[in-house]
């Protein structure tokens, strides 16, 4: 089975303090994502990468950075982490379908409260 | 407008009775589509994929596609307790196999 491991399930961190979110998965995907999930917006893409050292920019990019160093792991920085960045964090990774999207495996996702 | 538009429910069965879900969505390009199940605290997982118009089978889920009507649902037969959860819609433009847009979700409740 694909595994999504995010390394922490709760946060709760100061507004101003770097935060650091962790993704491995091991199903050697080449795809992997960052969402962040709120009650009545769904699930909306903060940035992916689609290889090594690659990444693009989801729709909610402001605020967020990330670092693909190794094809298992993605992470998450907020580098001032402010109130409005309080939500739940969604890692997810798929395969390159033939032809069509692979299937996004989700993490058990991480719950940020920042104060 | 929203990419994908869904109900947020509650939507309320029996026990034993065909939960619909819908779920209409706004740009024609878009190519695939796909219904993940959410339970409470959990991480969505994938129930059921469909690209082309029709109906695709798979147990007791049954996803429709009608890409002319921008629609597509998703049916649960023979519902069950375990069946409540939140379903989420999500889409596919085709032109860009990373961009999912999801949909806020429906949560279904099944009562015994």
């Amino acid at each position: 089975d694909v595994k999504v491991t995010q390394s922490s399930r709760y946060l709760v961190k100061r507004t101003g303090e770097k935060v650091f979110l962790e993704c491995v998965q091991d199903m050697d995907h080449e795809n992997m994502f960052w969402y962040r999930q709120d009650p009545g917006l769904g699930l909306r893409l903060i940035y992916f990468s689609y290889d090594v050292k690659m990444k693009e920019k989801g729709d909610i990019p402001e605020g967020y950075s990330v670092s693909r160093e190794k094809k298992e792991r993605f992470s998450l920085i907020l580098e001032s982490a402010s109130t409005n960045q309080t939500s739940m964090y969604l890692c997810a990774s798929s395969s390159v379908g033939q032809g069509v999207p692979g299937e996004l495996f989700f993490g058990e996702g991480s719950r940020l409260t920042v104060l | 407008q929203k990419e994908v538009e869904q109900n947020s429910g509650p939507l309320s069965v029996p026990e034993g009775a065909i939960a619909s879900l819908n779920c209409t969505y706004s740009d024609r390009v878009s190519q695939s589509f796909f219904w993940y199940r959410q339970y409470s605290g959990k991480s969505p997982e994938l129930i059921m994929s469909i690209y082309s118009n029709g109906d695709k089978e798979d147990g007791r889920f049954t996803a429709q596609l009608n890409k002319a009507s921008q629609y597509v649902s998703l049916l649960i037969r023979d519902s069950q307790p375990s069946d409540s959860a939140t379903y989420l819609c999500a889409v596919n433009l085709g032109n860009n196999f990373n961009k999912f847009y999801f949909g806020s979700g429906t949560k279904l409740n099944v009562k015994p």
